[in-house]
């Protein structure tokens, strides 16, 4: 089965730093992502790992690890327009679903002064 | 702006109805994938389409239907709509992005069953 965690709900502070965790188990792996989505709004593209380690981006950074079947994404420097939802989704590999997305039920940031 | 465009935007429509949300996906994107996000709830994987084949299904009713034409839009038909249908469905697109398949997606369309 396919199974992606995440938690709810986080607060912080603007300038400080945030880490949000995913935990997942799928039934193969082929990348995992992280999307930003605003109240409403359309997700948008974060970040992107397929091997262990860290990719940064700006404020932004993810780490991987597929032994543990765990990733993080930091948020450095916090600004309020931080304050939205962070998916956390996995591509698993099976012969039927080339490249689809599974997502997490994300974690709703909110960023105060 | 991701480059995926849906309609309509919004659309209100009594229960048992058919409505029919529209999609065009990024140029030069092969495969379509529809979601469905209630509220407060997570992206859910409806169905997936690659160069007009159906590639992958997830947890679409039979109430559902979708097709993927040449011209590579698409199309989600829902039926017998109920109130539960209420939520935010997105059409996205993906293609090679720097060796990866980056997923984009458009703004959505709200349907709202009463």
């Amino acid at each position: 089965g396919q199974n992606i965690d995440q938690p709810t709900e986080m607060t912080a502070t603007e300038g400080a730093i945030v880490q949000i965790n995913c935990t997942y188990q799928t039934s193969g792996f082929n990348g995992l992502f992280w999307y930003q989505q605003h109240a409403g709004e359309a997700p948008t593209f974060l970040s992107y790992n397929v091997l262990d380690g860290l990719e940064e981006k700006g404020r932004f950074s993810s780490f991987l690890s597929r032994s543990k079947g765990y990733s993080y994404l930091l948020l450095k420097e916090l600004q309020m327009k931080d304050s939205a939802s962070y998916l956390c989704a996995v591509s698993p590999t099976f012969s039927g679903g080339y490249n689809k997305l599974i997502f997490g039920a994300g974690t709703r940031l909110a960023v105060h002064p | 702006d991701s480059g995926v465009t849906q309609t309509p935007k919004h659309l209100i429509t009594a229960t048992g109805q058919r409505v029919t949300l529209r999609c065009s996906p990024r140029s030069g994107d092969l495969s379509v994938y529809w979601y469905q996000q209630s509220l407060d709830q997570g992206l859910q994987f409806l169905i997936q389409y690659y160069n007009g084949e159906e590639r992958a299904k997830g947890n679409i009713l039979e109430r559902f239907s979708a097709q993927q034409f040449p011209d590579l839009h698409s199309e989600l038909n829902l039926s017998s709509l109920e109130l539960g249908d209420s939520a935010l469905y997105f059409c996205a697109s993906s293609g090679k992005d720097r060796g990866r398949n980056t997923i984009y997606f458009g703004e959505g369309s709200w349907l709202t069953v009463v």
